[in-house]
């Protein structure tokens, strides 16, 4: 079936260091893959998204590109910030009827000053 | 925007009771919710697909007589987790997709925290 696999943390990095969280993937067809951050005490959000193969996903200088080759969408970002403390979950769906989102484990980030 | 609220935030309950979590839809529509549950350290694992005015469809291995879901209004689903357990004590949480945009345009409530004790 459908599965994601995210590196697990937690990741501690300092201010303004460049950020990776790898994410795999594996489903049948061609499905839409989706980065989601959960702050603290809060729901979780849609970060970025891509929807086929060499789609780059990007927001608030999060960057993701859709490697079908590979069947990777890792998450990256160039400087992160304190603020960008979070739990980051790689999900994956496959289009179907109901649009399930089958999610990773999470990754929790802390970002030092 | 859209926001999707999730009531109670956490709860403790007493095993053998039954403990209810609603998942509203503040400003939108919402046909279909769906419901997860987190261990720790794990992923969220989707329990159910909540579909408005028709009974949920429930995940291989999820008991239907012990979460029993309710989507009686296009804002609000309801999910009972009855006689409880400790081991049922997780972090649970909603999403509700938005029935005016397309694709896969989905919001996530805070999650709900139940300690069985």
């Amino acid at each position: 079936g459908n599965s994601v696999t995210q590196m697990e943390g937690p990741v501690t990095l300092s201010e303004e260091a460049f950020l990776t969280i790898n994410c795999t993937y594996t489903a049948t067809g061609y499905p839409s893959l989706f980065w989601y951050v959960q702050y603290p005490g809060e729901g979780l959000q849609l970060l970025l998204k891509a929807t086929k193969a060499d789609d780059k996903g990007s927001n608030k200088g999060f960057e993701a590109t859709y490697r079908k080759e590979t069947t990777s969408f890792h998450l990256e970002k160039g400087s992160v910030q304190v603020s960008d403390s979070a739990v980051y979950f790689c999900a994956l769906s496959d289009g179907g009827a109901t649009n399930k989102l089958i999610f990773g484990t999470g990754t929790l980030l802390a970002v030092q000053p | 925007g859209a926001v999707v609220s999730q009531h109670p935030s956490w709860v403790i309950c007493k095993s053998g009771t039954s403990v209810k979590i609603e998942c509203r839809s503040l400003d939108f529509q919402a046909t279909t919710m769906f419901w997860y549950r987190q261990f720790p350290k794990q992923s969220l694992m989707l329990m159910a697909t909540s579909n408005e005015g028709s009974k949920a469809t429930y995940e291989q291995g999820v008991e239907k007589d012990k979460f029993l879901i309710n989507h009686a209004s296009l804002t609000l689903s309801t999910l009972t987790v009855t006689s409880a357990h400790p081991e049922d004590s997780s972090f649970y949480i909603c999403s509700a997709r938005d029935r005016r945009r397309s694709g896969n345009t989905i919001y996530f409530g805070e999650g709900s925290w139940l300690t069985v004790v």
